[in-house]
């Protein structure tokens, strides 16, 4: 059964420095790999997806993430971060069901 | 345009009552999910119709949940005789077709629900 972890519960960072938020997931099976985010008080929006194809993939809001098949690690970065990025971010892997099973979370706090 | 709408947005019960959350799907989509998010933690899985079939509830946590759908469009939740572990934001979703083929899957604000 797929399974997906992600290593930091909270990641605090000032404005304009770079952030890495690590997700790693287990599967014995090829996977769809997605980043959503969560602003306070509102529903989640997809951030980015990997289906196939280039390992990097960019996304909305200046993110990308990487897709790493050997670590079986799909981090999410982001150069330069605004006030505006804090947020939870939840990393996701689609199982063979057709649903989607979530990591635990990280809270980013981008703080002035 | 609209997205996947969720009612009602707040709702505070007794334990021991029931409750049904309604969720109303992306127009054309044939999957839907509900999920659970208790206070700081991830998403927990509930259950997922493709069309008004529920080919994954493995999710439910006790015989106390239920949920339908009909046709492919609304779907209730249904959580019999309340328990205080019950409070949580439960989060519907839906998508044109199921997750494992790469589709997008969109959620709606969730159904805050608080059992005094």
């Amino acid at each position: 059964a797929q399974s997906v972890t992600q290593l930091d519960s909270q990641v605090p960072v000032f404005e304009e420095a770079p952030v890495e938020l690590r997700c790693n997931y287990s599967s014995s099976v090829s996977v769809y790999l997605f980043w959503y985010v969560q602003y306070p008080n509102q529903g989640l929006q997809l951030l980015l997806k990997y289906l196939s194809g280039s390992t990097l993939v960019k996304g909305i809001n200046g993110f990308e993430a990487e897709f790493n098949k050997s670590q079986t690690s799909f981090h999410l970065r982001k150069p330069s971060v605004h006030i505006s990025d804090t947020a939870e971010y939840f990393c996701a892997v689609s199982d063979q069901g057709g649903k989607l099973i979530f990591g635990q979370g990280t809270e980013l706090s981008v703080k002035p | 345009g609209a997205g996947v709408s969720q009612s009602p947005s707040n709702k505070v019960t007794e334990k021991g009552k029931d409750v049904e959350l309604r969720c109303d799907p992306i127009s054309g989509h044939t999957a839907l999910y509900w999920y659970r998010q208790r206070l700081g933690q991830g998403l927990e899985f509930l259950i997922y119709f493709q069309g008004n079939s529920a080919p994954d509830k493995s999710g439910l946590p006790s015989d106390r949940f239920s949920a339908e759908r009909t046709g492919e469009s609304v779907s209730t939740l249904t959580i019999q005789r309340t328990q205080q572990e019950d409070s949580a934001v439960y989060l519907c979703a839906s998508s044109l077709g199921s997750g494992f083929s790469g589709n997008t899957i969109y959620f709606g604000e969730g159904s805050w629900l608080t059992v005094v």
